[in-house]
């Protein structure tokens, strides 16, 4: 069974950073692309990045470029979201997920993240 | 980035209604479509891909239609479970976006 694991999260002053990771087990972790998916309190969902098989090829939205760097270990089988330069914005529940066709497969159960002074 | 706009935002139904859920996208999308289910507290779960393949384990009362920019979830028979907040995603262009999502809830 697919299992994703996130930790990391916490309460950070703007500007400062935070490491995010993400434990997984129950399947092949190298043979999936992997993503973080994040969603503010009471709001909807947004795709913050995404990670190929062996972390060469990454993509990120906008908002984020430049602040956050997402990576993965896959004899660790683990995911990884570097953030700096925190924002009061980036406040939410940050979820890892295995990618399907462009989807969010399997997600975890999320870690939160607040920003705030 | 892709603006995709969910109607309603939120729908009051009793157990055994049909339920109907619009996405429009802001340009074509293809058939390059999902929805997701998530219930209070939960991460979401993936319901239906490239607009109407539904995943494994998902009931057969779930089904998926549209193209281009407009697409539809139908829950036949909603059950007690079904009471969620539902999103679409389009999966054509990077950033991948979502809809802002439409909660059904109990009339």
């Amino acid at each position: 069974e697919v299992h994703l694991v996130e930790s990391g999260g916490g309460l950070v002053q703007p500007g400062g950073s935070l490491r995010l990771s993400c434990a997984a087990s129950g399947f092949i972790f190298s043979d999936y692309w992997m993503s973080w998916v994040r969603q503010a309190p009471g709001m909807g969902l947004e795709w913050v990045a995404k990670i190929d098989y062996d972390g060469s090829d990454k993509d990120y939205v906008d908002s984020v470029k430049g602040r956050f760097t997402i990576s993965r270990d896959n004899a660790k089988k683990s995911l990884f979201l570097q953030m700096y330069n925190l924002r009061a914005e980036d406040t939410g529940v940050y979820y890892c997920a295995t990618m399907g066709r462009r989807t969010a497969k399997t997600w975890g159960q999320g870690t939160l993240v607040a920003v705030s002074s | 980035d892709i603006q995709m706009t969910q109607s309603p935002s939120s729908v009051s139904a009793s157990v055994g209604d049909r339920v109907t859920i619009a996405c429009r996208a802001s340009r074509g999308v293809g058939n390059w479509l999902a929805w997701y289910q998530q219930k209070p507290g939960k991460a979401p779960k993936l319901l239906i891909d490239a607009t109407d393949t539904l995943q494994s384990g998902v009931p057969s009362r779930f089904s998926g239609s549209g193209s281009g920019t407009d697409f539809t979830l139908t829950i036949n028979s909603l059950q007690p479970e079904d009471f969620a907040t539902y999103y679409c995603q389009q999966a054509v262009t990077f950033p991948w976006t979502f809809g802002r999502g439409t909660k059904v809830d109990i009339k």
